[in-house]
């Protein structure tokens, strides 16, 4: 059965703290991806990446960095929280060069204080 | 860029049929898929569509037009489960990731 796991389903964290998202996949996928959702405005791509060491930024990508040391492993970063980042943040991995079917994490809830 | 349009709520009723509508404007076009997303759940994929006319899927059902931009997904015989978030979603003109839509939030009541 296909997973993807994400290390932390509710954080509260402080202005300006140092926020680690992790994210692990079991699939030997490729491509790995971290979205953010919030009421009325869907999910939208802050980065991928389609190859360790490799990102790209994605529609929303200010104020987070990603690293992927590993191709089962894929972190989202927040160098200095701030409330704006309050959200729910998804974590997908897919296979192939060519993105296809998204396989979804659980989310994790983050609320910035 | 990309823009993707869908409407943000629908109520339909146990049993009956319901079409859930997507536009989309991309400056190029890899193909469209279908995700359902109960509440408190990540989503779940539905259907691809890259190609004209229609997928069958079960009691799912997705269209595309390349020409018109548009999308839709068509659910029968609807059921209390069904109550979800539908999004619409394009790959982006690399084929590289999915850009989502708002997502059309369906009530089904009995």
């Amino acid at each position: 059965d296909v997973k993807v796991t994400q290390s932390s389903r509710y954080l509260v964290k402080r202005t300006g703290e140092k926020v680690f998202l992790e994210c692990v996949q079991d699939m030997d996928h490729e491509n790995m991806f971290w979205y953010r959702q919030d009421p009325g405005l869907g999910l939208r791509l802050i980065y991928f990446s389609y190859d360790v060491k490799m990102k790209e930024k994605g529609d929303i990508p200010e104020g987070y960095s990603v690293s992927r040391e590993k191709k089962e492993r894929f972190s989202l970063i927040l160098e200095s929280a701030s409330t704006n980042q309050t959200s729910m943040y998804l974590c997908a991995s897919s296979l192939g060069q060519n993105t296809g079917e998204l396989f979804f994490g659980e989310g994790s809830r983050l609320t910035v204080l | 860029g990309q823009n993707i349009d869908q409407p943000t709520e629908m109520t339909a009723t146990e049993g009956a049929i319901v079409q859930i509508n997507c536009t989309y404007q991309t400056s190029g076009f890899n193909g469209l898929f279908w995700y359902q997303q109960h509440a408190g759940e990540a989503p779940t994929f539905l259907s691809y569509n890259v190609l004209d006319g229609l997928e069958e899927k079960g009691r799912f059902s997705s269209f595309l037009s390349r020409s018109k931009g548009y999308s839709y997904l068509l659910l029968k015989e609807l059921q209390m489960k069904d109550s979800a978030s539908y999004l619409c979603a394009v790959k982006n003109q690399a084929g590289t990731a999915l850009i989502f839509g708002k997502g059309t939030t369906l009530s089904v009541s009995s």
